[in-house]
């Protein structure tokens, strides 16, 4: 089965430049996050998918972050325009659990996008 | 808000010995879930073990092990026979099934692990 994926691997742009990451999540799998971890912390959720509708954004700076999972399988974040701050790593994730049943369904992570913001 | 608390930033232990990486978590719900996941230097994060709250008995998976106490609110995780493969940074993870829906993994600050051969 494959994993996660994610591109690019890394990427390092000037302040106040655009860029997008981009998501491939488990075949199957009906939800998706997007994680940041900046160093020496651990990840903090930053968007929720569920098929092709958000569950929670709530950390999403949304005046520069935005992210869209169109037909409910790929993914994209983008950061618009980036700061110094937000240099970090940037984790996807995907699990199968649609949000009725109680499991001990884990979250698949994919190898992290590396943003070095300059 | 739950929060996840990992007092341990580094720790190192002889390989073939066994070493135990200290969780605590604050919450105020009753159902969730408890993780530890890995994280070597590809940064890909690997699940080592889960340990559901209704459950008394503790994970185990191989080598990996839990002492889960949640009336005192602790999960910690016992690596035995420490092998070079085993250094990476730990992360302990709280999860909270909502009415919601939102799975959301709230994080510790990591302990990173060193295995001295």
């Amino acid at each position: 089965e494959a994993g996660v994926a994610q591109s690019p691997r890394y990427k390092i742009i000037e302040k106040r430049q655009s860029v997008a990451f981009w998501c491939n999540p488990i075949s199957g799998h009906a939800t998706l996050y997007w994680y940041q971890q900046i160093l020496g912390q651990g990840p903090k959720l930053l968007i929720q998918f569920q098929n092709n509708g958000v569950v929670d954004d709530s950390q999403l700076p949304k005046d520069r972050f935005s992210a869209e999972r169109l037909k409910g399988v790929d993914s994209t974040l983008k950061i618009q325009p980036a700061k110094l701050e937000d240099s970090a790593v940037y984790l996807c994730a995907s699990s199968t659990l649609p949000s009725l049943f109680l499991s001990t369904d884990t979250q698949y992570f994919g190898p992290g996008t590396r943003l070095t913001v300059l | 808000a739950q929060t996840v608390t990992q007092s341990q930033p580094e720790m190192s232990v002889q390989e073939a010995e066994t070493v135990t990486l200290s969780c605590t978590y604050d919450t105020s719900e009753s159902d969730y879930y408890l993780f530890w996941y890995k994280q070597p230097p590809s940064r890909q994060m690997i699940l080592v073990i889960r340990q559901e709250a209704y459950k008394q008995q503790n994970a185990t998976e191989n080598r990996f092990s839990v002492n889960f106490q949640k009336a005192a609110k602790s999960f910690s995780l016992k690596i035995s026979d420490s092998q070079l493969g085993d250094a990476a940074m730990y992360f302990c993870a709280y999860r909270v099934i909502s009415n919601f829906g939102n799975e959301k993994l709230t994080f510790g600050t990591g302990t990173r692990l060193t295995i001295i051969p």
